[in-house]
């Protein structure tokens, strides 16, 4: 079994959809968690990080993590056709190594 | 541009060849982390610094891989005896950790992709 499972897709949504990406752990030892936009050809940009279960927000993003159900996801708002990309998510163990999921490939249609 | 830089973009080599890749961190970041990354999957950790020290090595790396970071600022990766199964995506991230308990975000360069032929 994988650290880190996620969806490769592809998820192809109308411009204007909201988005749902999601991502399993099975390692309770997971601290930090985040959520990297890859483009193609292009290093991983980091979008949003998050520590305790909860939602936080940042503009049309919203990271969700529920470490009961070792569960995360990231909800993309309004989305837009440059929001078409791979998304990763990431995971960290205390002080050092980080896994990442496969990534989920979007696009955006206009 | 104070970002990640990565040198070069893109590599073509033959079997058995050797190369080298350079990664040059946002400068006041004290971790580097080297990762690889093939089609459809997400980066997998190579090996990280904290400034110029090694503190940690994948079972991936095997020993024709070797990473130096002489003065804890730019950072190399050799590849020694290329194979095919190296061509890969070669991506750097940097990150400042300040504490044993604070997080680690890391931010990535653009990579450099490597073909082996």
């Amino acid at each position: 079994q994988k650290e880190v499972e996620q969806d490769p897709g592809p998820l192809s949504v109308p411009e204007g959809a909201i988005v749902s990406l999601n991502c399993t752990y099975s390692n309770s030892a997971f601290q930090y968690f985040m959520w990297y936009r890859q483009y193609s050809r292009k290093g991983p940009e980091l979008l949003m990080y998050t520590y305790s279960s909860g939602n936080k927000e940042d503009g049309r993003f919203t990271a969700q993590v529920d470490k009961s159900s070792k569960y995360i996801s990231l909800f993309i708002r309004d989305s837009q056709p440059s929001d078409s990309a791979t998304y990763l998510c990431a995971m960290e163990l205390a002080g050092n190594q980080f896994y990442f999921g496969t990534g989920t490939s979007l696009t955006v249609i206009p | 541009d104070t970002g990640v830089s990565q040198d070069p973009r893109h590599k073509i080599t033959k079997r058995g060849q050797n190369v080298t890749f350079r990664c040059d961190p946002i400068s006041e970041h004290n971790r580097l982390y080297w990762y690889r990354q093939t089609l459809g999957q997400g980066p997998e950790f190579l090996t990280y610094f904290q400034n110029e020290a090694q503190l940690e090595k994948s079972r991936l790396l095997s020993d024709r891989f070797s990473a130096e970071r002489p003065k804890g600022s730019f950072s190399t990766l050799e590849i020694q005896r290329t194979e095919q199964g190296d061509s890969a995506m070669y991506l750097c991230a940097s990150s400042l950790k300040r504490g044993a308990f604070s997080t680690d975000t890391q931010y990535f360069g653009p990579g450099t992709r490597l073909t082996v032929l």
